[in-house]
């Protein structure tokens, strides 16, 4: 099975300022025939289903804003929210959709500093 | 626009049996892929089963041989058959459509498994 690993567990920042979280996967998970890393970002806030944020690693979903950003490639993978949202305090997380099983990793949780 | 409505969670004594439904609409269940994804209290998401548009499917490992997905196309419904359940199974189940990546999500169904 491919681990997903995150970092930090969680993370406070201040309003404005930028918010970066770290996804490392145990395989890669770039299929080379068509150069897409099969890795998936969702948030999820309290009493709510999880929401899907970026696909292809770096595709944003169409209506989240342009504030959140996925980078990466391979083993290792970056979600950052640009200018931190009062509305963006959730837990994040990353899912390989590369092999089954689709696992997600342990999730980060952000909060206002 | 695409709607999933997962039912059928409850109470259920360790060793017993549950069904989860979830009826979807907007879209077909037989040209997804369809998932469960569960929630224990407090925990992250853990991916349980998956559906593939030709009927092929897999579960994690720590439902294997208990919990069976399975689809009716006419209904538009996948359903997940919980056997032999064990407290460790108590938690949200949520349904999910995919298109390779989780795109939509139902509200999820609380199961927990206790005496």
């Amino acid at each position: 099975d491919i681990v997903m690993t995150q970092s930090p567990d969680s993370l406070a920042v201040s309003l404005g300022e930028r918010a970066t979280i770290n996804c490392k996967s145990s395989q890669s998970v770039l299929y080379s025939s068509n150069n897409k890393n099969y890795l998936a970002w969702y948030q999820q806030k309290p009493g709510q289903p999880p929401k899907l944020l970026i696909y292809w690693a770096s595709t944003r979903e169409s209506g989240v804003p342009d504030r959140f950003s996925g980078s990466g490639s391979g083993t290792d993978f970056t979600l950052t929210i640009s200018s931190l949202q009062a509305e963006d305090v959730a837990v994040y997380y990353c899912q390989q959709y590369y092999r089954t099983p689709f696992t997600f990793g342990p999730g980060t949780k952000v909060d206002i500093k | 626009e695409v709607q999933l409505v997962e039912s059928g969670g409850g109470l259920v004594q360790p060793g017993g049996s549950l069904r989860l439904s979830c009826s979807a609409s907007g879209f077909a269940v037989s040209d997804n892929y369809m998932s469960w994804v569960r929630q224990a209290p407090g925990k992250g998401l853990e991916w349980v089963s998956v559906i593939f548009s030709d009927g092929s499917t897999y579960h994690a490992d720590s439902v294997k041989g208990r919990f069976t997905i399975s689809r009716h196309n006419s209904k538009n419904t996948i359903y997940l058959q919980m056997n032999n359940l064990r407290a460790e199974d108590t938690a949200v189940y949520y349904c999910a459509r995919a298109l390779d990546y989780y795109i939509n999500w139902g509200q999820g169904s609380l199961v927990t498994v206790s005496s």
